[in-house]
């Protein structure tokens, strides 16, 4: 079974420019979650979608926004870049057990210059 | 506002030590602790986890101590070695469509 693909792997943007990440989640997943990962924070819970619907969504301004395709893929995107948007965005799928276990992909080291 | 607190941030340790990582959280409402395992370059994955019926759970050398009183759990690695070498994520979730919320991480190192 293969694993959660995200693309590009990595990326250099400059401020003001916009950026979309792709999620291919493992086959028969039906959630998707997004986390932004940096060395001082960790990992922060940017939003959730199943069956195309935002489920739960973190703290993170507007300017980043997310969507999910019938096929279960999913693309977020983040609008008029700052600098402090340099992290590594994860991508995990999950199926609905009871624990719902998250499974991450290699994620997508974005730079902004 | 951080849900769950992770110390320490860095960890070394000798192979064949114990390295202890710990928890602790203030929502009570959780009801689900798993620990990630994430090693350079990949994403992170989940390791070993724990509910708040039972105080500890064993998974090979990896080991989790619960204390739902003091709202804290904590991560033993026995007989560590350096392959164990990676960033351990504490993490928290009320079960049901809850995210999944991360401690801020600790880096383990495992020298020979």
């Amino acid at each position: 079974k293969a694993g959660v693909t995200q693309t590009p792997r990595y990326l250099i943007k400059t401020r003001g420019q916009q950026v979309t990440l792709s999620c291919s989640p493992i086959s028969g997943h039906r959630s998707v979650s997004w986390y932004q990962q940096t060395p001082g924070q960790g990992l922060q819970f940017l939003f959730e979608y199943f069956s195309e619907t935002q489920r739960n969504k973190g703290n993170f301004p507007g300017r980043f926004s997310g969507r999910q395709f019938s096929n279960s893929r999913s693309e977020m995107n983040v609008s008029t870049l700052e600098l402090g948007d340099s992290a590594l965005y994860l991508c995990a799928s999950s199926s609905q057990t009871e624990t719902g276990e998250l499974f991450f992909g290699e994620g997508s080291r974005l730079t902004v210059l | 506002q951080q849900q769950v607190k992770q110390s320490p941030q860095s960890l070394i340790v000798q192979k064949g030590g114990i390295p202890i990582i710990n928890c602790a959280y203030e929502n009570t409402a959780f009801d689900y602790f798993p620990w990630y395992q994430q090693f350079p370059g990949k994403g992170p994955a989940l390791l070993i986890a724990i509910r708040p019926d039972v105080s500890e759970k064993k998974e090979g050398r990896f080991t989790i101590s619960f204390n739902k009183s003091a709202k804290q759990f904590s991560l033993h690695i026995m007989d560590s070695q350096p392959g164990d070498s990676a960033t351990y994520f504490c993490a928290a979730r009320i079960s049901g469509n809850t995210p999944l919320v991360f401690g801020k991480g600790t880096r383990l190192s495992v020298i020979a």
